[in-house]
């Protein structure tokens, strides 16, 4: 089975920071990679598929890259709405994965 | 606006039986392979079960494997999952997605049906 691990697992941050969050898979998934939004309460949101394209609908602050082992989600100019936990979810290979999650709180 | 809604979790003794159902609505459902993903009270997200187009072809976590059976319904824009020997493990919010083929994303998600496994 393919790990994913994240870090960091949490961070704190202010509106208008910019924030990266980093995704490790524990082999090489090309660009299978998803991240997801959770808000308390909510079900996940889509945001970036296939490692770096941006879902349609959701705000250009977001962006995903990397391929192979390491990837990354950045989100530029952090507003209010943005607080919640990302995760990272791989698709090279069954049994699909997600990452443990790094919350984005206030600082 | 696509939809899917999940329904039919709710408090089970460990050991029976539960039957989840999510209709979809708004896609063209026999189009989409479908999946269950589970996430424990204050935990992360954990998939379960895909199922293809046409009910052929189905995948599961080892944990749930022999226990827990991923179904649908093309007629009824319909997907099930069927829970049995339920453990206490297996408390969760249950939430039904659609999943890409063509890049291994669930989208969308169902806003979930909680089911609880306790004595």
């Amino acid at each position: 089975d393919i790990q994913m691990t994240q870090s960091p697992s949490s961070v704190s941050a202010s509106v208008g920071d910019r924030v990266t969050i980093t995704c490790r898979a524990s082999q090489d998934i090309r660009s299978w990679l998803a991240w997801y939004q959770q808000t308390p309460g909510k079900a996940p949101k889509l945001l970036v598929y296939l490692a770096s394209r941006l879902q349609s609908g959701v705000s250009s602050r977001f962006s995903g890259s990397g391929s192979g082992t390491d990837f990354t989600l950045t989100i530029t100019s952090l507003q209010p709405e943005d607080f919640a936990t990302y995760y990272c979810q791989q698709a090279n290979s069954f049994p699909l994965t997600f990452g443990p999650g790094t919350k984005v709180d206030i600082k | 606006e696509v939809q899917v809604v999940e329904s039919g979790g709710g408090l089970v003794q460990p050991g029976g039986s539960l039957r989840l159902s999510c209709p979809a609505s708004g896609l063209i459902f026999s189009s989409h392979w479908m999946s269950w993903v589970r996430q424990a009270p204050g935990k992360g997200l954990e998939w379960v079960a895909n199922i293809n187009q046409d009910g052929s072809d189905t995948y599961y976590v080892d944990s749930v494997k022999g226990r827990f059976t991923i179904s649908r319904d093309n007629a009824k824009n319909s997907l099930y999952l069927q829970m049995n020997s339920l453990r206490a493990e297996d408390t969760a919010i249950y939430y039904c997605a659609a999943w890409s083929e063509s890049g291994g994303w669930f989208d969308p998600w169902g806003q979930g049906t909680l089911v609880t496994v306790s004595s």
